[in-house]
């Protein structure tokens, strides 16, 4: 089992939609949890980023973060075709000092219009 | 904002070049580290370095090198590249403090072909 799943999509939906995105994990040290967005040929951009459980809201984005289940998502209201993209996430455990983050494979996202 | 830039956005090179990845951040960053992304497999680490002169291997450094002379500065190197390496090659920076430091931030990415 990967240390962390999230399903590839592609996750297709109308423009205006809710988005949901998820990811799990099984390493209950995690602690710092993070979005990426990547376009298409480019790199991945930080969206989110939240320590340990709750929600954090940035404008149409919300993350939460359940570590009682291991299951982390990414809230997007009102989705513009825009948004499309492939969604990473990823996640840490703290360790004094530098530590690599593990990323999900990301979930490939397109609103259509 | 943090910026991180890599020296080529796209690369052909034949088999057998040696081909040099650079990649440079702005944060004054301690951490950096090189990643490949293929269809389906994600995000692989390469090498990371987390300071000057200092590197360690990551999930798949056959084939690769990397080299940090400065600070700012991370360089990943094919010795003696394959039609195998032909990827998207991911550049990143990180701090070493508490809080939003441990998060990465991504240069925009080296498409290499090797034919």
């Amino acid at each position: 089992q990967k240390e962390v799943e999230q399903d590839p999509g592609p996750l297709s939906v109308p423009e205006g939609a809710i988005v949901s995105l998820n990811c799990t994990y099984s390493n209950s040290a995690f602690q710092y949890f993070m979005w990426y967005r990547q376009y298409s040929r480019k790199g991945p951009e930080l969206l989110m980023y939240t320590y340990s459980s709750g929600n954090k809201e940035d404008g149409r984005f919300t993350a939460q973060v359940d570590k009682s289940s291991k299951y982390i998502s990414l809230f997007i209201r009102d989705s513009q075709p825009s948004d499309s993209a492939t969604y990473l996430c990823a996640m840490s455990e703290p360790s004094g000092g530098s530590y690599i983050p593990t990323f999900g494979r990301g979930t490939s996202l397109i609103v259509h219009p | 904002d943090v910026k991180v830039t890599q020296s080529s956005r796209y690369l052909v090179k034949r088999t057998g070049e040696k081909v040099f990845l650079e990649c440079v951040q702005d944060m004054d960053h301690e951490n950096m580290f090189w990643y490949r992304q293929d269809p389906g497999l994600g995000l692989r680490l390469i090498y990371f370095s987390y300071d000057v002169k200092m590197k360690e291997k990551g999930d798949i450094p056959e084939g690769y090198s990397v080299s940090r002379e400065k600070k700012e500065r991370f360089s990943l190197i094919l010795e003696s590249a394959s039609t195998n390496q032909t990827s998207m090659y991911l550049c990143a920076s990180m701090g070493g403090g508490q809080g939003d430091q441990e998060t990465q931030y991504f240069g925009p990415g080296t498409r290499l072909l090797v034919l």
